[in-house]
């Protein structure tokens, strides 16, 4: 079955990195996943898509200050020099044949 | 300019029917699938199906199949999600969702979502 698992929390201070992770079940670690970040009170946005050999595209306007990479079947998100606006949620998503599927999501509290 | 722009926020009662919408534009309508995702009060983001308005090729989560019915109309390149009968555990909100990379690529464009609330 595929699953993707996400810690519920992180936390990391202003002007800090922090890298977000983003595990997918056994037996899929080749599968590209994307994440998506959710702001307080607004809908997601697509940050961009990961690929197991750590290739990333991203969206329309996402600072370079994202950055994605892989290993095995973990597909991380490294934010650096944290700012005040990216305290949000972040989900990560996958998809097969025929399905798609979200992460639980990770909250990113900016100290 | 992609865009997907859905329909207003709703207020309804248990049991009756409810078909809310999301316009696409600045891309081709008929060539890329559109899904649609929910998010109850608090909680994540759970796929509820996918649609490709070329041939109406329908993809439902296991979750959502038989409680809700996604369509299109490709004359006014909206997509449809509908409900015959609400519960009070359908109030959400609501996002659709475009894969501009084509099937098995990722939501690379939002909606701005759909508040349904449903009162019992």
């Amino acid at each position: 079955q595929l699953v993707l698992t996400q810690s519920p929390s992180a936390s990391a201070s202003l002007g800090a990195s922090v890298k977000l992770t983003c595990t997918l079940s056994s037996g899929h670690s080749s599968y590209a996943i994307a994440w998506h970040q959710q702001q307080p009170e607004k809908g997601p946005r697509y940050l961009m898509k990961l690929n197991s050999d750590g290739s990333h595209t991203k969206g329309d306007g996402i600072p370079d200050r994202f950055s994605g990479s892989s290993s095995g079947a973990e597909r991380s998100l490294t934010i650096s020099s944290l700012q005040s606006e990216d305290e949000a949620d972040y989900y990560c998503q996958t998809w097969g044949t025929g399905i798609v599927v979200f992460g639980a999501g990770t909250k990113l509290t900016v100290l | 300019e992609v865009q997907l722009v859905q329909s207003g926020a709703e207020v309804k009662k248990s049991g009756e029917s409810l078909k809310i919408s999301c316009k696409g534009s600045g891309y081709s309508f008929t060539s890329y699938w559109i899904g649609w995702v929910r998010q109850m009060p608090g909680k994540g983001l759970e796929w509820m199906g996918i649609i490709y308005p070329g041939d109406s090729d329908t993809r439902y989560s296991p979750s959502f199949q038989g409680q809700v019915t996604i369509s299109a109309d490709k004359s006014i390149s909206t997509a449809y999600l509908q409900w015959s009968s609400l519960k009070a555990s359908d109030t959400a909100m609501y996002y659709c969702a475009l894969s501009l990379g084509g099937y098995e690529t990722p939501f690379d464009y939002w909606g701005q979502g759909t508040l349904v609330t449903v009162s019992s």
